[in-house]
């Protein structure tokens, strides 16, 4: 089975401006989540998405946002970027029926602010 | 509030030599807990969890509740453990499963 695939691999994008990133899950996998990785904060969880349904959602301004399509593709949004967005952003991908299923993560988006 | 804490950023030991990577964590209720991985140029990925109660790649991890810990443990170090190695605990709450992760702990093997 092919991986979970996030593109693109890097952004470069200028303060004011808006970002959309794309995940594509692993096949049959309802659940796609989203996470930000700073140096300072660590791993953060952004949201959750299961059959297109936002599941769960962490602390995070409403400038992020997202949606999943009917074939699990998911796709994030960032509007007004900050310098302070400026992250990996990891998708992962599970099952998503029952608790505790694996997530298998993609190799991120790398998104610079300037 | 739910919290994961790696008190150590770097971990170095030698080969052969046994390693343990702390983790701490805080949670109001029943916690499962994970150890991810992700060596160098690859992606993010499970190691073990604790529900699983297995040994993956010669390493272990027991759940101590009295200690709120679940230190990732191998007797013997190879030079291809080294990693960088996160703790995670699932937080169900909020209708869905959330993963909070520690910072993270580097380990380097050396020869």
């Amino acid at each position: 089975k092919a991986g979970v695939t996030q593109t693109p691999r890097y952004l470069i994008k200028t303060r004011g401006q808006q970002v959309t990133l794309s995940c594509s899950p692993i096949s049959g996998h309802r659940s796609v989540s989203w996470y930000q990785q700073t140096p300072g904060q660590g791993l953060q969880f952004l949201f959750e998405y299961f059959s297109e349904t936002q599941r769960n959602k962490g602390n995070f301004p409403g400038r992020f946002s997202g949606r999943q399509f009917s074939n699990s593709r998911s796709e994030m949004n960032v509007s007004t970027l900050e310098l302070g967005d400026s992250a990996l952003y990891l998708c992962a991908s599970s099952s998503g029926g029952v608790y505790n299923s694996p997530l298998h993560f993609g190799n991120g988006t790398r998104l610079t602010v300037t | 509030a739910q919290r994961v804490t790696q008190p150590e950023k770097l971990l170095s030991v030698f080969k052969g030599a046994p390693v343990e990577l702390k983790c701490n964590y805080s949670y109001s209720g029943s916690p499962e807990l994970f150890w991810y991985v992700q060596y160098s140029r690859q992606r993010l990925q499970l190691l073990l969890r604790h529900i699983s109660r297995e040994s993956i790649k010669g390493f272990t991890a027991d759940l101590n509740k009295g200690e709120t810990s679940f230190h990732l443990k191998k007797p013997f170090a190879q030079e291809e453990d080294s990693a960088m190695y996160y703790c995670a605990l699932s937080d169900r709450r909020g209708g869905s499963e959330k993963l909070v992760f520690g910072k993270g702990t580097k380990l380097t093997v050396n020869p």
